[in-house]
């Protein structure tokens, strides 16, 4: 069955402190992982996109990595700000079917000054 | 810049009425898409649509229909609003199809139904 487990559920940091996010998936055959941003009350924003090559790739104080062989990514903010508060969520695309999308149920990040 | 935009931000529709909620997008994309989002179930599938007057059902199509009359317009219809379909929906569109183009969503419609 293809799944998508984000973890933690929620999470709760100090400003200017770092955290990680991780994302667990048995997509098969696997494309593409995205991690989008959504901010409260709006839709979810594009952080990173990564193919089977690829194992990291940064978007400013972002860093997302991929593990093709045990199908984990993580996603790694540097020194947080109040504007990282929003939740995460993982996206992973397999190659075949018209429906091939399959989402995490996402991360909901608090940062508190 | 890609710009999604939904009809309402917050809606309160009463069982059994009929719902129409619209999407449009500004950026000529071939594929657009309804989702719902509840909380701990994350974004569903409802419907997709890869072109004009064509749809494709996703993974929770009960209870819901669609229309893309004109390429940038994707609506989602609610025949008979039930309190089960109180949820966030979101919209998206895509240039292409398979998890190799970026989705940009909408802001999303907040839909009470009482």
């Amino acid at each position: 069955k293809n799944q998508v487990e984000q973890s933690p559920q929620s999470l709760i940091i100090l400003e200017g402190k770092n955290c990680t996010l991780q994302c667990n998936y048995t997509v098969s055959p696997f494309s593409n992982l995205r991690w989008y941003k959504q901010d409260t009350g709006r839709g979810p924003v594009s952080l990173t996109i990564m193919t089977f090559s690829e194992n990291t790739k940064s978007n400013g104080r972002y860093t997302a990595t991929l593990d093709a062989d045990t199908k984990q990514s993580s996603l790694h903010i540097t020194a947080s700000q109040l504007s990282d508060s929003a939740s995460y969520i993982c996206v992973v695309s397999r190659q075949t079917g018209a429906n091939n999308l399959f989402f995490g149920t996402g991360t909901r990040l608090t940062v508190i000054p | 810049d890609v710009k999604v935009t939904q009809s309402s931000r917050y809606l309160v529709k009463r069982t059994g009425e009929k719902v129409f909620l619209e999407c449009v997008q500004d950026m000529d994309h071939e594929n657009m898409f309804w989702y719902r989002q509840d909380p701990g179930l994350g974004l569903r599938l409802i419907y997709f649509s890869y072109d004009v007057k064509m749809k494709e059902k996703g993974d929770i199509p009960e209870g819901y229909s669609v229309s893309r009359e004109k390429k940038e317009r994707f609506s989602l219809i609610l025949e008979s609003a039930s309190t089960n379909q109180t949820s966030m929906y979101l919209c998206a569109s895509s240039r292409g199809g398979g998890g190799t183009y970026e989705q940009y969503f909408g802001p999303g419609t907040r839909l009470t139904v009482t």
